[in-house]
């Protein structure tokens, strides 16, 4: 069975600090792919990225940055300088190819000015 | 990228009254589609595969017969919540997977559904 864990619910920082996301998975599947989904109070999903299993390889996208480990089946996400508009619920997913989405309950995450 | 809509975004409808909701990929063909339920301050779960042409597969604890699904082509599916009760307010997404690229599934912007 697939698992998706997110430790945190709830997370508050100050605007301009850097945050982490946890997620750690569980999947017997060797080949799968890993997601980041942010989702605003409007409540529709805004993709944010899409790792396949077999790319280690750490990536940078402006202030996001995630970090996959598979040895620890771990894909964190972090978000340097945060800003007020960062604030939202954070979902990590797993899939594999053409299946369903697995979600992580979510991590809360409010930015305060 | 490519765009999945649903119709309608909102609806408040009264206990025992049946609600449809639509799930159009408007540029690429799905065979296949996925029902999300996310209840408020929760994840989203999967409630059903909708496969075109063929009978939707339901996830252990979803009532067939109250959440009918019916994948009529290969850019609709519909999702019919029947004679909804408050408890079936929730915010249903649906997401569709597009053949051509590597499975790649896009997310429709959910129906959030309110029933009194």
């Amino acid at each position: 069975a697939q698992k998706v864990t997110q430790a945190q619910t709830e997370i508050s920082v100050v605007e301009k600090e850097d945050v982490t996301l946890d997620c750690v998975y569980e999947t017997r599947d060797t080949t799968y792919y890993l997601f980041w989904y942010k989702q605003p109070p409007s409540g529709e999903l805004v993709f944010l990225i899409r790792r396949n299993s077999f790319d280690e390889q750490n990536e940078i996208s402006g202030r996001y940055s995630w970090n996959f480990q598979k040895s620890t089946s771990s894909f964190n996400f972090t978000i340097t300088a945060s800003q007020v508009v960062d604030s939202a619920v954070y979902f990590c997913a797993l899939n594999n190819y053409g299946q369903n989405f697995v979600f992580g309950p979510g991590t809360r995450l409010s930015v305060l000015p | 990228g490519a765009v999945v809509s649903q119709h309608p975004s909102w609806v408040i409808c009264k206990s025992g009254t049946s609600v449809k909701i639509e799930c159009r990929s408007l540029d690429f063909q799905a065979t296949t589609m996925f029902w999300y339920r996310q209840f408020p301050k929760k994840s989203l779960m999967l409630m059903a595969t909708s496969n075109e042409g063929s009978k939707a597969t339901y996830e252990q604890g979803v009532e067939k017969d109250k959440f009918l699904i019916n994948h009529a082509s290969l850019t609709l599916s519909t999702l019919t919540v029947t004679s909804a009760h408050p408890e079936d307010s929730s915010f249903y997404i649906c997401s569709a997977r597009d053949p051509g690229l590597l499975g790649e599934q896009y997310f429709g912007p959910g129906t959030r559904l309110t029933v009194t």
